[in-house]
């Protein structure tokens, strides 16, 4: 089975701009969660969504926002970017939010 | 904020000597899970210990929960260079049915060959 994709890998924006990340989870997942990772805040979670809905959410201002399609593949969407969102950010799926989280490798995001 | 506080922050050994990470927390919990990532990459599942559970093994892997003390410990035993990582420790509140982890701040750990 493959993993856990998320695309691009790297990503260079400036302040203001907006930026999309796309997340493929493992077959058969239905869960999708997101995380902000940052030296100085760690790991952050940001949203989870299962079969399509938004069924948890961090505490990250109204920026930050994601969606889910039928074939369980998300994407999260920064708008009006900040320094601050300079960060890796996580996908990971499980099955239906099940024990364990299967990551994907990123995505780096560097606001200019 | 973050739940869980880890302790060492870093930690540096010699090849074929034991590691030990500890994680603490706030509230109850659901089950406590512990992850390692490798410099820039993305998060690896190790073990996964629940609430009624107070000993688990995996291979070199030994993960003990004191839910009075509110408090984990990771074991690696006779660590190799490869085991060189950051370590989290996550954990799940409420319901077992949700995406959502609280981690903990992490331990680097170095494993000096």
């Amino acid at each position: 089975k493959a993993g856990v994709t998320q695309t691009p890998r790297y990503l260079i924006k400036t302040r203001g701009q907006q930026v999309t990340l796309s997340c493929s989870p493992i077959s058969g997942h239905r869960s999708v969660s997101w995380y902000q990772q940052t030296p100085g805040q760690g790991l952050q979670f940001l949203f989870e969504y299962f079969s399509e809905t938004q069924r948890n959410k961090g505490n990250f201002p109204g920026r930050f926002s994601g969606r889910q399609f039928s074939n369980s593949r998300s994407e999260m969407n920064v708008s009006t970017l900040e320094l601050g969102d300079s960060a890796l950010y996580l996908c990971a799926s499980s099955v239906g939010g099940g024990e364990k989280l299967f990551f994907g490798s990123g995505t780096q995001l560097s606001v200019l | 904020s973050q739940q869980g506080e880890e302790d060492p922050q870093a930690l540096s050994i010699q090849e074929g000597e034991n590691a030990t990470m500890n994680c603490s927390y706030k509230t109850s919990i659901n089950n406590l899970q512990w992850y390692r990532q490798n410099s820039g990459r993305g998060l690896v599942h190790l073990i996964l210990i629940r609430s009624n559970e107070r000993e688990k093994h995996s291979g070199r892997l030994r993960v003990t929960l004191d839910t009075s003390k509110k408090s984990s410990s990771l074991l690696i035993t006779a660590s190799r260079a490869a085991d060189t990582a950051s370590y989290f420790c996550a954990t799940r509140h409420g319901s077992s049915n949700t995406g959502k982890l609280i981690f903990g701040q992490g331990t680097t750990l170095q494993v000096k060959p």
